[in-house]
């Protein structure tokens, strides 16, 4: 069985502060893929990052940044220097790839993330 | 850049009805997906689609629902005689490989 664990329900910051966004996982398979998804106010899901379980390096994206610890199956998500338009709910997701069903996405119920100025 | 759209981006039916909703995924892409969003909860998986025929769905894609991509580029979810608590927004995916790249949504309002 596949999980995933976004234990920070709601998250409020002031502009230009630095926060991370938790998220822990669980699945029995060697393989498999991580996401974050970003779904701003307007609804839409805009994806963010993905990263395979063979590959632990952390990756950075201008102010974003992403710490992968299969040791604590963990898949955090930070945010340098936020901004208001960097207010949406965040959802991790997981995936097993499954080459006739393709990789179906097992989302964390989210966490909404309010920057205030 | 290449999109996924969905249409209409809301409907309201009345209970009982059949709804129809609409998608066009990116056109290279192999693997095809619907899922749902309840109004302030998670993003839950329905059901994939790949070559041609559903290739895994949850325990919420019941005899209720239905896919079909008829023409080679629409990929369609059916809702057959809606109920109350199928309000949500629906959302389409494809996908060449392990991305999921998802469309803006369709919110289904059933009263």
């Amino acid at each position: 069985a596949q999980k995933v664990t976004q234990a920070q329900t709601e998250i409020s910051v002031v502009e230009k502060e630095d926060v991370t966004l938790d998220c822990v996982y669980e699945t029995r398979d060697t393989t498999y893929y991580l996401f974050w998804y970003k779904q701003p106010p307007s609804g839409e899901l805009v994806f963010l990052i993905r990263r395979n379980s063979f590959d632990e390096q952390n990756e950075i994206s201008g102010r974003y940044s992403w710490n992968f610890q299969k040791s604590t199956s963990s898949f955090n998500f930070t945010i340098t220097a936020s901004q208001v338009v960097d207010s949406a709910v965040y959802f991790c997701a997981l995936s097993v790839p499954n080459s006739n069903s393709g990789y179906a996405l097992n989302f964390g119920k989210g966490t909404s993330l309010l920057v205030t100025p | 850049e290449p999109e996924v759209t969905q249409t209409p981006s809301h409907q309201v039916t009345q209970m009982g009805q059949e709804v129809i909703l609409r998608c066009v995924p990116i056109s290279n892409h192999l693997y095809f997906y619907w899922y749902r969003q309840i109004l302030g909860q998670k993003v839950e998986f329905l059901v994939s689609f790949y070559n041609n025929e559903i290739s895994e769905k949850s325990e919420i894609f019941d005899d209720q629902f239905s896919v079909e991509r008829p023409d080679g580029s629409n990929f369609t979810l059916k809702i057959r005689s809606t109920k109350l608590e199928d309000s949500a927004m629906y959302f389409c995916a494809s996908g060449a490989n392990t991305e999921a790249f998802f469309g803006q949504g369709t919110r289904l309002t059933v009263v």
